[in-house]
């Protein structure tokens, strides 16, 4: 158990359209970063949250946003859904940067 | 960020030690070497991280050279519930994934 809880678990979505999806990481992590991992492949790095602010991000297009709240949930948004974008997408917090991660479980979207 | 390089697959049998080595020629001063493990469907489990030397828990050890160009996990008797991706990583901020090892134990 890592403390690191994602919903939903599974989403189904069409091309174009927006969606949005929610982490909540354990009291005190102050980090949060978002990953996507298509089949077969290592998890890619979308974008980082330290404090609430970005603290770097991966090579994802600015359809690609976030959010990190002050109760250490946070939310990843994708606009203009496109097929490529199916894959299952990972939350990971930790206490402080460059210290060990908390992975969720993921959502596993598919873009139809 | 250092970039990482590890072999894409090894196999391995019950009970034998498996060594998996990263290579990360470009690691910064500040950076830290974590390993983690992924099974298929969840989230990638924190193994071990080190910065120098050798690093021991009650899972794996984590050998890291004087020079810290490379790391070295080891499992000890592996069981095929070991089966799994295994993925090095370097940094001090941002944490980003290669594509791992995929280790298979055999019975």
């Amino acid at each position: 158990e890592t403390g690191v809880t994602q919903s939903p678990t599974h989403l189904i979505k069409t091309r174009g359209q927006q969606v949005t999806l929610r982490c909540s990481s354990q009291s005190g992590h102050n980090t949060v970063s978002w990953y996507q991992q298509a089949l077969g492949q290592g998890p890619q790095f979308i974008f980082q949250y330290y404090r609430e602010e970005e603290n770097g991000r991966g090579n994802f297009p600015p359809r690609f946003s976030g959010l990190q709240f002050p109760n250490y949930s946070s939310e990843l948004n994708v606009n203009a859904l496109e097929l490529d974008d199916s894959a299952l997408y990972l939350c990971a917090s930790s206490i402080r940067l460059g210290e060990k991660l908390f992975f969720g479980s993921g959502t596993q979207l598919s873009v139809l | 960020l250092a970039k990482t390089t590890q072999p894409i697959s090894m196999d391995s049998y019950e009970g034998q030690e498996v060594n998996i080595t990263c290579s990360h020629n470009n690691i910064a001063t500040n950076d830290y070497i974590t390993w983690y493990q992924q099974f298929p469907s969840q989230g990638p489990r924190f193994i071990i991280q080190g910065y120098k030397t050798k690093v021991t828990n009650e899972v794996a050890s984590l050998f890291i050279p004087a020079d810290r160009k490379s790391s070295t996990l080891s499992l000890p008797r592996v069981s095929l519930s070991d089966t799994a991706v295994y993925y090095c990583l370097v940094g001090g901020g941002d944490m980003r994934f290669g594509a791992g090892t995929r280790l298979t134990v055999k019975p």
